[in-house]
């Protein structure tokens, strides 16, 4: 029963490099999502897929790429990462668009030097 | 946009009651609901109220709705250490995400 898995769990970069975070789920979601968790400052949404084939931009999607490969699979993308960058990311997914019970991953700690 | 406001800290002792308070903007959101985090962890449900509704009670857990003030609160009967972790108030976005308030840090003193 594995829910939403997120890859890797930690990541050290430095500046101006890339990397991809992978997320499945395996509840047979229709919607994806990715946040960042800073201190003070809650979780803002980057990016989110309502469905397969469509991605969306969030409140923060700067610096960010994602691909919604499939119906199980979203993966949130830094092609040149920032100091800026360093955060929590956490992979969410939910049955429908309106604001249904999300499911989180356990996160993924980014640190960027 | 919808704004959702929590404030930061909450302290208790084992045994008390707590009270975690959330405004918010807009109430145009079908669901409200309440998710905590435990620390190093991601974020679970821990309840949610359908809009209409002004409590709903799940055993230690009451939540309560006043749509007219639009104000959310979650109180934890005989509150335990294993409580202690960030409850987080969330509310539906227009963009079938959900909108988050920066989160309430409870602290359960022995």
């Amino acid at each position: 029963n594995a829910g939403v898995t997120q890859t890797p769990k930690f990541q050290v970069l430095k500046t101006g490099q890339s990397m991809t975070l992978q997320c499945a789920q395996d509840m047979n979601h229709n919607s994806m999502y990715w946040y960042r968790q800073d201190p003070g400052m809650g979780l803002r949404l980057i990016y989110y897929s309502a469905s397969e084939g469509t991605t969306d931009k969030g409140e923060v999607p700067n610096g960010y790429n994602v691909s919604r490969l499939n119906k199980r699979e979203f993966s949130l993308r830094l092609e040149s990462a920032a100091p800026s960058q360093t955060s929590v990311y956490f992979c969410a997914s939910s049955r429908d668009r309106e604001g249904a019970e999300a499911f989180f991953g356990q996160g993924t700690r980014l640190t960027v030097v | 946009g919808e704004d959702v406001e929590q404030s930061l800290f909450l302290s208790v002792r084992e045994g008390d009651s707590s009270v975690i308070n959330c405004t918010y903007t807009d109430s145009s959101s079908t669901y409200l609901y309440w998710y905590k985090q435990e620390p190093g962890a991601g974020l679970q449900l821990l309840t949610y109220i359908f809009s209409n509704m002004d409590m709903k009670q799940d055993q230690r857990l009451t939540v309560l709705l006043n749509k007219k003030d639009k104000h959310l609160s979650l109180r934890i009967a005989d509150t335990q250490t294993g409580d202690s972790a960030i409850y987080f108030c969330a509310l539906g976005g227009s963009q079938g995400n959900l909108i988050f308030g920066k989160g309430t840090k409870l602290s359960v003193k022995p």
